[in-house]
């Protein structure tokens, strides 16, 4: 089976700082990738991983490790426009996507 | 940044009709399509992959008679949910890949809201 892993929520303030993690188990592997996804909307991409290491794309950054199945997405300096769900995907063949359950991220004032 | 439509963004229909969905790519060719299907403060659960010009892959438990999709061309998936009851009311989202950007990298259209009476 597949199967990925991400908190279900998770709450900081305004100019703090957020890891949400995420851990997979899939029958085939070729990236960790990042959603973000506000109410009512479609997911637009924030970061890949294809490689062990930090991907860093302004105040988001994302790190993998192969290894140990893991990854996590960073957020820095929040604002409250980052008050959304994120999701992490992994590709397993083909191109396709798998999607985690997705992490509610609250940004408070 | 690569740009994916869809129409229409929302539809209301009887229980037993035959919606069609649209997605299209607009600024690249995409060779392949997918569909996701999303439920309420739920994950998106890939229903198929649509391959321009053969048969779409379809993922373990979706009804391929039911949610029938076409990829004519380069720039067209269609999803047709067949005989809609309201149990198929949901958000659905296509998506496409851009092979021009990175082969990891898909675009998601805006999603078309079904609800089924």
């Amino acid at each position: 089976g597949q199967s990925l892993e991400q908190p279900s929520e998770v709450t900081a303030v305004e100019g703090a700082i957020v890891q949400i993690n995420c851990t997979y188990q899939t029958s085939g592997f070729y990236g960790l990738s990042w959603y973000q996804q506000h109410d009512g909307g479609a997911p637009t991409f924030l970061s890949y991983n294809a490689l062990d290491g930090l991907e860093e794309t302004g105040r988001f950054s994302s790190f993998l490790s192969r290894s140990d199945s893991y990854g996590y997405l960073l957020l820095q300096e929040l604002q409250m426009k980052d008050s959304a769900s994120y999701f992490c995907a992994v590709n397993p063949q083909g191109g396709k996507l798998i999607f985690g359950q997705g992490t509610e991220l609250s940004v408070k004032p | 940044g690569a740009v994916v439509s869809q129409h229409p963004s929302w539809v209301i229909c009887k229980s037993g009709t035959s919606v069609k969905i649209e997605c299209r790519s607009l600024d690249f060719q995409a060779t392949t399509m997918f569909w996701y299907r999303q439920f309420p403060k739920q994950s998106l659960m890939l229903m198929a992959t649509s391959n321009e010009g053969s048969k779409a892959t379809y993922e373990q438990g979706v009804e391929k008679d039911k949610f029938l999709i076409n990829h004519a061309s380069l720039t067209l998936s269609t999803l047709t949910v067949t005989s809609a009851h309201p149990e198929d009311s949901s958000f659905y989202i296509c998506s496409a890949r851009d092979p021009g950007r990175g082969a990891d990298t898909q675009y998601f259209g805006p999603g078309t809201r079904l609800t089924v009476l």
